[in-house]
């Protein structure tokens, strides 16, 4: 079993709809979490990051982590096209030698 | 201020040939992350390096190995490639061992091998 899990997709909605993505993982040692954008072509670049359980709000993104279930969730609102990209999430654990686990990333489209 | 930087943008190789890819982090920066992404399957773990050490390592075979210079620059080496090998090559730094999980990734560097 992979330690994080991550539909690949590709996932395609309309602009404007409200988007969710998810990734579960089994080390329950992971304290942060986060997620990841990488347009076509590029290096992924940090999104959203949250440190253990709880909710985080940034514009039209939210991050939510349910660590008793060890499944984190983005939600995009008012979707655009310019968020179709591969979104990825990522996790550590609480050491500062902990390596960064990353999940094999959601392809996401957005129809204008 | 300068991204981090990776060349060659692209290589090609022949099979049992050796690949050198290298990176310079941000400014400031002292860790250096390789990740390897393939097709289809996300970003695997290669190696990390802080201060010139190497802090961890994925689950590859050591023909993967690589270095990190006294100016925090690193290099990846691939040796006796492999068909699978081919994949996208990214490098990404961060300001150190107390490091949170935000990297700052470069662009990449696309091997393929033949």
């Amino acid at each position: 079993q992979k330690e994080v899990e991550q539909d690949p997709g590709p996932l395609s909605v309309p602009e404007g709809a409200i988007v969710s993505l998810n990734c579960t993982y089994s080390n329950s040692a992971f304290q942060y979490f986060m997620w990841y954008r990488q347009y076509s072509r590029k290096g992924p670049e940090l999104l959203m990051y949250t440190y253990s359980s709880g909710n985080k709000e940034d514009g039209r993104f939210t991050a939510q982590v349910d660590k008793s279930s060890k499944y984190i969730s983005l939600f995009i609102r008012d979707s655009q096209p310019s968020d179709s990209a591969t979104y990825l999430c990522a996790m550590k654990e609480n050491s500062s030698a902990s390596k960064i686990i990353f999940g094999s990333g959601t392809r996401l489209s957005i129809r204008p | 201020e300068a991204g981090v930087t990776q060349s060659p943008t692209h290589l090609i190789k022949t099979r049992g040939q050796q690949a050198t890819l290298r990176c310079s982090p941000i400014s400031g920066h002292t860790s250096v992350y390789w990740y390897q992404q393939a097709l289809g399957l996300g970003l695997q773990f290669l190696l990390w390096y802080d201060e010139g050490e190497e802090r961890n390592r994925g689950n590859f075979p050591p023909r993967f190995s690589g270095r990190q210079f006294p100016n925090y620059s690193s290099e990846l080496n691939v040796n006796a490639l492999e068909l699978e090998d081919s994949a996208l090559y990214l490098c990404a730094s961060s300001p150190g061992l107390l490091n949170t999980g935000e990297l700052f990734f470069g662009e990449g560097s696309r091997l393929t091998v033949l």
